[in-house]
């Protein structure tokens, strides 16, 4: 099956700096990635959705120059926090998804990145 | 805006006993359906999904789900639970028209006691 990998699975950063996490679907090309958070106990809510080569579309409430996202390839998609704070720690998962028929409405999902910010 | 509704938080069954996990949504249009596992420590698995034809769905680890338009719902299933099934579970909507994006649920925390 598809495989989304997800580097560093933990970082710990101090206040004011600088964070990127990779996502890279491994076996298969990923036109669209999307960038989720999952605080303790509850749901993903999604931040972005990426699609390659153009730029990201955040949901309401998510701070487009806060969390970067760069969608180069069709295999790397990267979310880099920046100036991160304490309230920034959260996982962060991506997942991703083709325009290939048989997988065009399934997403496959990354393992998650745990980001401690102190 | 859509919406998942997962109404049971935390489910606590021994083992053998039968599952049911309530799932509704809010959104009128044609939606992909999906139930995700999320084990202690693991990351998001894809238990089942529905994307049309028949409403019982049946997935992996002897789940099923079934999905009742007129009551906007897609219930997990399963009729004997196993002490590995203990995990967070997760409902999600996709809306078949614009962005690809799922909508979860708040998720259902299932701790099966052997």
């Amino acid at each position: 099956g598809a495989v989304v990998s997800q580097h560093p699975s933990r970082v710990i950063c101090k206040s004011g700096t600088s964070v990127k996490i990779e996502c890279r679907s491994l076996d298969f090309q990923a036109t669209t990635m999307f960038w989720y958070r999952q605080f303790p106990k509850q749901s993903l809510m999604l931040m972005a959705t990426s699609n390659e080569g153009s730029k990201a579309t955040y949901e309401q409430g998510v701070e487009k120059d806060k969390f970067l996202i760069n969608h180069a390839s069709l295999t790397l998609s990267t979310l880099t926090v920046t100036s991160a704070h304490p309230e920034d720690s959260s996982f962060y998962i991506c997942s991703a998804t083709t325009s290939g028929t048989v997988l065009m409405a399934e997403q496959y999902f990354g393992p998650g990145t745990r980001l401690t910010v102190t | 805006a859509q919406s998942v509704s997962q109404h049971n938080h935390h489910v606590i069954l021994s083992e053998a006993a039968s599952l049911e996990l309530g799932c509704n949504y809010s959104y009128g249009g044609t939606v992909n359906l999906f139930w995700y596992v999320q084990y202690p420590g693991q990351h998001l698995q894809l238990l089942l999904k529905y994307f049309s034809g028949d409403p019982l769905v049946k997935g992996i680890k002897g789940f099923e789900a079934e999905f009742i338009k007129s009551k906007f719902s897609f219930n997990l299933r399963k009729p004997s639970v196993q002490w590995s099934d203990t995990a967070e579970y997760f409902c999600a909507v996709r809306l078949l028209t614009g962005r690809r994006a799922l909508t979860f649920g708040s998720g259902t925390r299932l701790q099966v006691q052997p």
